[in-house]
């Protein structure tokens, strides 16, 4: 199972918007609407921002966004803000309860 | 508030064997499963193995398959990884993390809680 493919870093001043790609496969990304991404503070757990594709969970910023086209899943995080700072995942479930993460991609604010 | 706190990690030379452990309160343990995903120095998180909240099912990444055996107490809350013939590979920090297989009712395909993880080093 190979891991998803994450840009290894974006960046982007304060108040701009960036995107974050995610590309699997059509076992995996393509197959089912379960994506979920996770932001990685340093020194910080894994946190949940998106699940099933695009729902947001209660508590996480309306900043951030989803959406997905065949095997390309994509995080938008607008308004830029220094705190967003970390680095992102994505993971995909593939089938028969296993999972495959991505790459991992580091934001940076300018 | 969920709270999740593993535990267990440390040295341990390559062939060896470590039991982790992953305490949990603030929900109904019982009814959700719960996964290990772990995380080797400065690289990405790659999951390991989830377990569902009767503990009936199992699954392992192939890097683990034969090695790990994932298994939980629900009368204490507790989620286990046993890690036997460990491997070089296998240092990284191993979280907990609510979700990922069949809980009460539905199946919970991402993983909304994470403990803080510990660290396993496999070197001689």
């Amino acid at each position: 199972q190979s891991a998803l493919t994450q840009p290894a870093s974006v960046s982007g001043s304060p108040g701009q918007s960036i995107t974050i790609s995610c590309t699997g496969t059509s076992s995996d990304v393509g197959r089912y609407n379960l994506v979920s991404w996770y932001q990685q503070r340093p020194g910080i757990v894994p946190k949940l921002m998106i699940y099933e594709d695009t729902k947001r969970p209660s508590g996480v910023s309306n900043r951030f966004s989803a959406s997905k086209s065949a095997n390309t899943a994509s995080l938008t995080i607008s308004g830029l803000q220094a705190e967003d700072e970390a680095d992102y995942y994505c993971c995909s479930y593939a089938g028969l309860s296993t999972y495959v993460f991505g790459t991992g991609t580091k934001v940076t604010v300018l | 508030e969920v709270v999740l706190l593993e535990s267990g990690g440390g040295l341990v030379q390559p062939g060896g064997s470590l039991r982790l452990s992953c305490a949990a309160s603030g929900f109904t343990f019982s009814n959700f499963a719960m996964t290990w995903v772990r995380q080797a120095p400065g690289k990405g998180l790659e999951w390991v193995s989830p377990i569902s909240a009767s503990g009936m099912s199992t699954y392992y990444a192939d890097s683990v398959k034969g090695r790990f055996t994932v298994s939980r107490d629900n009368s204490n809350n507790m989620l286990y990884l046993q890690m036997n013939s460990l491997r070089a590979e296998d240092t990284a920090v191993y979280y907990c993390a609510r979700g990922g297989e069949y809980g009460s009712g539905s199946y919970q395909y991402y993983f909304d809680y994470w403990g803080p993880g510990t660290l396993v080093t496999v070197s001689s």
